[in-house]
């Protein structure tokens, strides 16, 4: 069955980077984009980005441009997500999502179990 | 940029009940509008895409549907396993997500 399963829990200090993974199973890696959402605490989900497994394609969500790098290792099935320059408001729990796209329909079908990034002097 | 506007934010709901969400969107679409239930400390799980099309595994009691620039997740029966927040999600610019509705039991 398809998995997406993550790292584990991470405690920064404000400025330093985050490195998240996101290891896929059950299915053909480079055949989806892998999207990564956050959700800081007791807010909505806020998309970040996404990566074409297939090719390296990015695309950022304008506000992370410059402090967000998402890259994927083919070879081990696994996407990653870098952030930079962390600051308070980056302590929420980051989701990876597959990226389902069909004639008709775009979606996440499947997601990560989560990984809470905590920043905190 | 399309925004998604979800309403209500909240509400409560007795078992049994049929619960309706509605979803607008701020521009014409087609039916690139999923929908994904969170429970509380859980990943989303996708429920309905393109509108109407429950995703393989979820109970029947889910639905969706549109009419014009409005789509609708119902639950025609509010079981204590609903208790969630539901999100809308546009596949066509960003932000995607809607905020959010907050559904919980009386």
């Amino acid at each position: 069955q398809v998995q997406l399963v993550q790292s584990g829990a991470e405690v920064k200090k404000p400025g330093a980077s985050v490195k998240v993974s996101c290891k896929a199973s059950g299915y053909a890696f480079i055949r989806y984009g892998i999207s990564w959402v956050r959700q800081a605490p007791g807010q909505g989900l806020e998309w970040m980005g996404w990566i074409g497994a297939n090719n390296g394609n990015t695309k950022y969500e304008q506000r992370f441009q410059g402090r967000v790098t998402m890259t994927s290792d083919t070879s081990t099935g696994t996407a990653y997500m870098d952030l930079r320059s962390l600051r308070s408001d980056d302590t929420a729990v980051y989701y990876c999502a597959r990226d389902h796209i069909a004639v008709g329909a775009t979606f996440f079908d499947y997601w990560g179990q989560g990984t809470l990034v905590t920043v905190s002097s | 940029d399309i925004q998604l506007t979800q309403s209500p934010s909240s509400l409560s709901a007795s078992v049994g009940d049929r619960v309706t969400i509605t979803c607008r969107a701020s521009q014409p679409m087609t039916n690139y509008l999923n929908w994904y239930q969170q429970r509380p400390g859980k990943a989303p799980r996708l429920l309905i895409f393109a509108a109407s099309t429950l995703q393989s595994g979820v109970p029947s009691r889910f639905s969706g549907s549109r009419s014009g620039a409005d789509f609708t997740l119902t639950i025609s029966s509010l079981q204590p396993e609903d208790v969630a927040t539901y999100y809308c999600q546009q596949g066509y610019t960003i932000p995607p997500f809607g905020q959010g509705t907050k559904l919980d039991i009386k």
